[in-house]
């Protein structure tokens, strides 16, 4: 089964700070990545995906994440957090079995912007 | 930009009742999903549902959960006999085909609070 696993339930940055959200993932087959972002009593919006092809990809709100297959990873970052940034964010991986592709998600990371 | 909606935004149910959530999911997109998250943990998948059948489902869409698309719009959750703890938000989803690779589109969530 696939799993996902957020490093850091809480992270901190100061305004104009360099974001890094840390996610691995275990899959014994390639697979598809997204980060979502959830903002207080709202939904999960779509920031990023990676499917196949650049490993590097860019998204809204000007983050980005990187996919090395080698470390099983796909950290978001951001270079200059907004205040608007504060958010929870969560990583998730597409499960593969052919009956379904159900995403499944880790726990989440909250970030707080300090001005 | 379409969007999935969900209906009521807060649903309260004394314990045992019946509930049921309502989505509409956007308009083009063939498959469905509901998702759930209880306060301060991830979001877990339900069930996925295609083609007027349900193609997965979790350990925790028992007996006393049911899907239905009663008509060309709506995707409705049903909750038989409803237990505290189900005591959850629950998120519809939709995306426009299959195979993993495709966004899913969340809702804002309807909030279900058993008493």
């Amino acid at each position: 089964a696939q799993s996902v696993t957020q490093l850091g339930s809480h992270v901190s940055v100061s305004e104009g700070a360099l974001v890094l959200l840390r996610c691995n993932y275990s899959s014994s087959v390639p697979p598809y990545l997204f980060w979502y972002v959830q903002y207080p009593n709202q939904g999960l919006q779509l920031l990023l995906k990676y499917t196949t092809g650049a490993t590097l990809v860019k998204g809204i709100n000007g983050f980005e994440a990187e996919f090395k297959k080698s470390e099983t990873s796909f950290h978001l970052t951001k270079p200059s957090a907004h205040m608007s940034d504060a958010a929870e964010y969560f990583c998730a991986v597409s499960d593969l079995k052919s009956s379904g592709d159900k995403l499944t998600f880790g726990t989440g990371t909250r970030l707080a912007v300090r001005p | 930009e379409p969007e999935v909606t969900q209906t009521p935004s807060h649903q309260v149910t004394q314990m045992g009742q019946e509930v049921i959530l309502r989505c509409v999911p956007i308009s083009n997109h063939l498959y469905f999903y509901w998702y759930r998250q209880i306060l301060g943990q991830k979001v877990e998948f339900l069930v996925s549902f295609y083609n007027n059948e349900i193609s997965e489902k979790s350990e925790i869409f028992d007996d006393q959960f049911s899907v239905e698309r009663p008509d060309g719009s709506n995707f409705t959750l049903k909750i038989r006999s409803t237990k505290l703890e189900d005591s959850a938000m629950y998120f519809c989803a939709s995306s426009d085909s299959g195979g993993g690779n495709q966004p899913q589109h969340f809702g804002d969530g309807t909030r279900l609070s058993i008493l």
